[in-house]
Formats: structure tokens, sequence, C-alpha cells
């Protein structure tokens, strides 16, 4: 019940396009959905994030869609660029324990 | 304004030796978190701590494992008679105390773990 399922595992996009990743999870009482870009080498670093009181959020070409009956929430990005390479993790919180729960990634290859 | 510092980015050790690692909270932030990513695996919880106290420890295994984020200096992850199956990345992770500290926390860059 702890789990988020991440897809897909890996994702290759051509530059301009439109990058999708989906996450489901099943614990109702996570209240707090952030995504996390990771470049080699690197810690993740927040990208953006939901609350299940919204149904969609934006940022610049980011786009967080969430689906609260469905218990699902995906990560668009408009206009892939090569810079966007790196692998993506959603993760789920219920922000009266603290601890994030991640997915198991994505790897996302922009081809120029 | 650094951001969470840790240190060492990369520590090799032998089967048997202690790993001792080290993590500086953002200035201002007053809660840590240790997280294990295993090649290709996404980031587990390992545990949560405030000043002087373990908050959260369930993702921390049994043995050989220890925390601890004293009043003064650095929180560090302990482990002790490492495997080869210890081998991984290491993050540490703060917030800010209060309700700041459910929305979001800063990563630092790691320390790449290597038991040989």
């Amino acid at each position: 019940q702890q789990q988020v399922k991440q897809s897909p595992q890996s994702l290759i996009v051509q530059k301009g396009g439109i990058s999708i990743i989906n996450c489901a999870y099943e614990n109702t009482a996570f209240d707090y959905f952030p995504w996390y870009q990771q470049f080699p080498g690197k810690g993740p670093a927040l990208l953006i994030a939901i609350r299940p009181d919204v149904s969609e959020k934006k940022e610049g070409r980011f786009t967080i869609s969430f689906n609260k009956s469905a218990k699902q929430f995906s990560l668009h990005i408009m206009d892939s660029q090569p810079g966007d390479s790196a692998t993506y993790f959603c993760a789920a919180q219920n922000t009266g324990f603290q601890k994030l729960v991640f997915g198991t990634g994505t790897r996302l290859l922009v081809s120029p | 304004n650094a951001g969470v510092m840790q240190n060492p980015r990369h520590l090799v050790r032998r089967r048997g030796q202690e790993a001792r690692l080290r993590c500086s909270p953002m200035k201002g932030h007053s809660h840590v978190y240790w997280y294990r990513q295993l090649p290709e695996e996404g980031l587990k919880f390992m545990v949560y701590l405030q000043k002087e106290n373990i908050i959260d420890e369930s993702g921390m295994p049994k043995e050989r494992f220890s925390a601890e984020f004293p009043k003064e200096g650095p929180s560090i992850l302990r482990i002790q008679q490492v495997v080869r199956g210890d081998s991984a990345a290491y993050f540490c992770a703060s917030s800010p105390p209060g309700t700041q500290a459910n929305y979001g926390y800063t990563f630092g860059s790691g320390t790449r773990l290597t038991v040989v």
C-alpha cells in the first residue's frame, strides 16, 4: 500500500515532442505529490508538485495532471529539449509522516 | 546560501569496515532525512531526524545501521561491518521546521559508497 508505481522505465522523445510519465498509488492518505529530476551524479531536485485538491498544475513547460478517483498522476513535459534528458521520479507523501515514497524512476532521453 | 552538503562524495570500504557519511543541512533547516538509492532503483526512505531526536527510523535496517543528528555538527549515517549489498548512493535531505516541512525538501548530491 506504500508503493508508488511509475511507468515507463525509459522513454525516448524527439526534440520538441511531449514527454509523458505516469504514476499510480494505493494509499489514499497521501496528500502531496512531487516530481523530482535527477541528473547523473547529482541528487534529486524538486521540479513541480501538486496537492489532491487540484487536478492540474502547470509551471512553464512542466504540467502535472492528477486524477484523484483513479489514484493516478502524470508529468507532461511540453516542447522537450535535450537538456531535459535526466531521470524523473514521482513521489508521494502523507504530510503527517514526512517521508517520501518514490517511484522507480523514468530515464528520459530527448534526441536532438 | 549553501545547499545540503554531503561528504565524502565517494567512499570505498572493504567488507567488514565501518562507513561514516556526513550531512550538513541547509541553513535554517532542522529536519534531516536519509535515503538510499540502489543502482537502477528509486530512493528508499531510511530515517528522519530532528536535532538530537530520531523521529522515524522505519526504513533503517535492524542491524549495523545507525543515524544521529547532534545538537552541534552534521548528521551522521553510520554503517558498521559493511557488506557488498550496502553499495549504493546515500542521499541526505533537509527541510525547515514547522509546517513548511510538509512542502518538499532539498537533497544533497549524495555519497556513493562502494564496498569491495
